[in-house]
């Protein structure tokens, strides 16, 4: 079955301990993505990548860092994570820029 | 600068009438538009999406119509049906440039049996 997964679907945490939420994508798309999605403020995009060890800011990008080492994973790393990350992260891909985004179920993140 | 903008938070609509939902942009650069449903505890779907040459895309109930001239686009869904209840985004994009999208805040729609 053609899937988008992140791991873990759901994370408490503290202010400052390091983590990594892992996305991994079977339908061999090169554009993949993370967002998070906030009450007031809808879908945001962290960092985009457009192919292996290719990858640019979105427009919420501080705090987080990513990695496209293989073509179908996408990590998101939180190296000090905040309060103010708390939200709800989705990853996506796609078969290239402007072609339909395929979502991941989401991660919902409390950082405490 | 929100540059996509769903000013309606919220909608309810009689099930079997039409719904409409709206989107502004203010980027001039934007030539790609995309609308996304999103049901609880999932993540977002593809439902349909338009390019600047067109003004208007069909696929099935629903309908996407792009004012350029208006930097607007809005979806219709006709008959609206109580399973399109959800939140529903719309999305934009330009082809030169960076490569990314920036999503409106989302409407929630309720369909009314």
């Amino acid at each position: 079955e053609a899937q988008v997964t992140q791991n873990p679907r759901y994370l408490i945490t503290v202010t400052g301990k390091k983590l990594t939420v892992t996305c991994s994508q079977n339908m061999n798309h090169e554009y993949m993505s993370w967002y998070r999605q906030d009450p007031g403020l809808g879908l945001r995009q962290i960092y985009y990548s457009m192919n292996v060890e290719v990858t640019d800011k979105g427009d919420v990008p501080e705090g987080y860092k990513v990695s496209r080492k293989e073509k179908r994973n996408f990590p998101l790393i939180l190296e000090s994570p905040s309060p103010n990350q708390t939200s709800l992260y989705f990853c996506a891909s796609a078969m290239g820029y402007q072609e339909t985004q395929y979502f991941g179920p989401g991660t919902r993140l409390l950082v405490l | 600068d929100q540059q996509v903008k769903q000013n309606s938070p919220s909608l309810s609509v009689q099930e079997g009438r039409i719904s409409i939902l709206n989107c502004d942009y203010t980027n001039s650069m934007f030539d790609y538009f995309l609308w996304y449903k999103k049901y609880p505890a999932e993540g977002p779907t593809f439902l349909i999406s338009i390019s600047s040459i067109k003004d208007k895309n069909e696929d099935g109930r629903f309908t996407v119509f792009l004012n350029k001239s208006a930097k607007h686009l809005s979806l219709h869904i006709v008959p609206s049906q109580p399973g399109d209840s959800a939140v529903y985004f719309c999305a934009a994009s330009a082809s030169s440039g960076t490569y990314k999208y920036i999503f409106g805040t989302g409407t929630r729609l309720k369909v009314l049996a």
